[in-house]
């Protein structure tokens, strides 16, 4: 079962940048780590994915832990927009999504 | 660029209906995926196909439920007879068939049965 742990939810204040936690202890030696969000009634949406290396894209940057147990999401500046339920994930073909963190930006 | 393309976007039908929900994928791509959205139970993969071939239907709740990809471009998902358990937003994914690809979503259809 490809478990992950993330908290149920934060908070942050708009334009400063948000830290998203995700263990995911029992994560295979081949698999990427993937993080999708999903804004409100509209279906999940891809962020970022890595293997060893820190990954930066245009949405996020995502930190991952030498020993790949954990990771970071880091939205570098929040904005209102970025109101979303958070999903960190590990696996091949088969993505098990969570419950995600609950992230509520305060303006 | 089209995304993935699902309809209905909303269904709302009695229980004991034939319900068919329908996908097309990104173009191009060659994995599609089925998941189903329910406030008890979250985000749940329901089958995968890999060209036209379905992989992996472990999801895929009882025999109710059945899912079909005649070719690449289409897609649907079948449920006979509908009960009111099953309502939910049902949404399709599509990617280019490796497991570091992202998964590119539709806008889901939201179904209830009565």
């Amino acid at each position: 079962d490809a478990k992950t742990t993330q908290p149920n939810s934060m908070e942050s204040n708009e334009e400063e940048p948000v830290h998203l936690p995700c263990n995911h202890s029992t994560i295979s030696g081949t698999d990427y780590i993937h993080w999708y969000r999903q804004l409100p009634s509209q279906g999940p949406e891809y962020v970022i994915h890595g293997l060893t290396s820190n990954v930066n894209n245009r949405m996020a940057s995502l930190a991952i832990a030498e020993d790949r147990k954990s990771s970071t999401l880091i939205l570098h500046r929040a904005t209102l927009r970025d109101a979303a339920v958070y999903y960190c994930m590990w696996g091949g073909d088969k993505l098990t999504f969570g419950t995600g963190t609950r992230l509520t930006i305060i303006p | 660029d089209a995304g993935v393309i699902q309809s209905p976007r909303h269904e709302v039908t009695e229980m004991g209906q034939e319900v068919t929900l329908r996908c097309k994928p990104i173009s191009g791509h060659n994995s599609l995926f089925w998941y189903r959205q329910t406030m008890m139970r979250g985000l749940e993969l329901l089958i995968y196909f890999n060209n036209n071939v379905p992989i992996d239907d472990s999801g895929m709740p009882e025999d109710r439920f059945s899912a079909k990809m005649p070719n690449a471009s289409f897609s649907t998902l079948k449920i006979q007879p509908s009960e009111p358990r099953d309502s939910a937003v049902y949404f399709c994914a599509s990617n280019g068939g490796t497991s570091n690809q992202p998964q590119h979503f539709g806008d889901g259809t939201r179904l209830s049965i009565l």
